[in-house]
């Protein structure tokens, strides 16, 4: 079945730092990827819609220029945390849209800022 | 805005036990709805979908229903184990559009 890769699992940063999360597609072509954010006891929450060479589409409360993303392959798209702070810390997890309009995520990223 | 809502937001109950677990949402626009299941620290596998046009999917000891004029479905677990101990999500949307998650029912499987 289809496989959506994302790495890295866990990252340990200082606060200032910017951290890359990859999504990659790895046996189907995906023109749409969707990243979500997840605090702990809540539900995730999609952050941003990605599609392959124009510019994602951010959902309300999201700083577009805080989580940087970029779409420029049909397999690969990266979420950048720039200046990551304490208050972003969170699970991010991404999914590609494959046919049959079904999502297949990633395995997520726990991100924890110092 | 689609809203997701599940409830009951935990249980607890004996191996054995047939369960069902519900979703809700305000927007019956939907592509689909699907059912995933997060273990603790690791991502989502998702464990069925029902089309817009569909009532029901069936996997294993797993049986969705769907009912979009009601904004409701259901996920039906057979003869429960401990290892479908997890927190189980539901999402509607589905499409170009995205997903919507309900904040999960945290699920516990005694044994």
């Amino acid at each position: 079945g289809a496989v959506v890769s994302q790495h890295p699992s866990r990252v340990i940063c200082k606060s200032g730092t910017s951290v890359k999360i990859e999504c990659r597609s790895l046996d189907f072509q995906a023109t749409t990827m969707f990243w979500y954010r997840q605090f702990p006891k809540q539900s995730l929450m999609l952050m941003a819609t990605s599609n392959e060479g124009s510019k994602a589409t951010y959902e309300q409360g999201v700083e577009k220029d805080k989580f940087l993303i970029n779409h420029a392959s049909l397999t690969l798209s990266t979420l950048t945390v720039t200046s990551a702070h304490p208050e972003d810390s969170s699970f991010y997890i991404c999914s590609a849209l494959g046919g049959s309009e079904k999502l297949f995520f990633g395995s997520g990223t726990q991100l924890s800022v110092l | 805005k689609q809203e997701v809502t599940q409830i009951p937001a935990a249980l607890s109950v004996p191996e054995g036990e047939n369960l069902v677990l519900n979703c809700s949402f305000t927007d019956s626009a939907i592509y689909n709805l699907q059912w995933f299941r997060q273990d603790p620290g690791k991502g989502l596998t998702s464990l069925l979908l029902i089309q817009s046009s569909q009532r029901e999917q069936t996997s294993g000891r797993l049986n969705a229903s769907l009912d979009k004029s009601s904004g409701r479905s259901t996920l039906y677990i057979a003869a429960s184990q401990p290892g479908d101990s997890a927190t189980y999500l539901c999402a509607a949307g589905g499409g170009a559009d995205g997903l919507t998650f309900g904040k999960g029912t945290h699920l516990i499987i005694q044994p």
